[in-house]
């Protein structure tokens, strides 16, 4: 069966320093793959998305990036933290209509 | 006009109620509909797909109304542990099989 790791799980980092979440997807090949950010109290924002390895869509501009280097990974990256990047960062993956989730990753920036 | 919209709630039931929830999208070129499901300071799971023919999974039971661009979720029966929000969700099957998803709605049962 397919399993869906991200890590960490938590994390505290301060405005300006660098960011990088790892997603990883098991059971499955080329499979799509996402990332959402999802603020206190509000809905899912899709960030980004892959169909392939190298092949990155981004949603919304920010001062994020993704890349995905191998098939089944899938990395949210960031040179400079803001504030307002706090949130719990969701990994996703599909092969058909529906997309299953990670465990999320908690990030506070103070 | 939001791309999916539903009542924040919370609905606040006792146990053994029926609660329904709504949902409107916007995207009349939409091809795929779900629910799902999110526990506080967790991820968001899969509660069920939802077919033009309506669908039932035991104390739960979705519709979808093409025509008028609007999904149900009924649960009969309210358990303790169906405390949650529910998200409603839409795809459109396009490039990237991207989701757009409601804010949710959240349902409290109490004893």
């Amino acid at each position: 069966s397919q399993t869906i790791h991200q890590w960490p799980a938590t994390l505290v980092q301060p405005v300006g320093s660098p960011l990088s979440l790892e997603c990883t997807v098991e059971g499955t090949s080329n499979p799509n793959l996402y990332w959402y950010r999802q603020a206190a109290g509000r809905g899912l924002q899709l960030l980004f998305y892959s169909v392939g390895i190298g092949q990155i869509s981004s949603e919304v501009p920010q001062n994020l990036s993704a890349s995905r280097p191998q098939d089944r990974q899938f990395i949210l990256s960031s040179k400079k933290l803001l504030l307002s990047d706090s949130g719990f960062y969701l990994c996703a993956w599909s092969e058909r209509d529906e997309q299953f989730f990670g465990p999320g990753t908690r990030l506070t920036v103070l | 006009r939001k791309e999916v919209e539903q009542d924040p709630g919370p609905f606040n039931v006792p146990e053994g109620a029926t609660v329904a929830f709504n949902c409107t999208y916007s995207n009349s070129a939409s091809q795929s509909f779900f629910w799902y499901r999110q526990d506080c300071r967790k991820e968001p799971k899969l509660l069920m797909s939802v077919y033009s023919s309506g669908n039932e999974d035991g104390r739960f039971t979705a519709q979808l109304n093409r025509a008028s661009q609007y999904i149900s979720l009924l649960i009969r029966d309210s358990k303790l542990s169906d405390s949650a929000t529910y998200l409603c969700v839409v795809g459109d099957m396009e490039y990237g099989n991207k989701l757009v998803f409601g804010a949710g709605t959240i349902l409290r049962v109490k004893s």
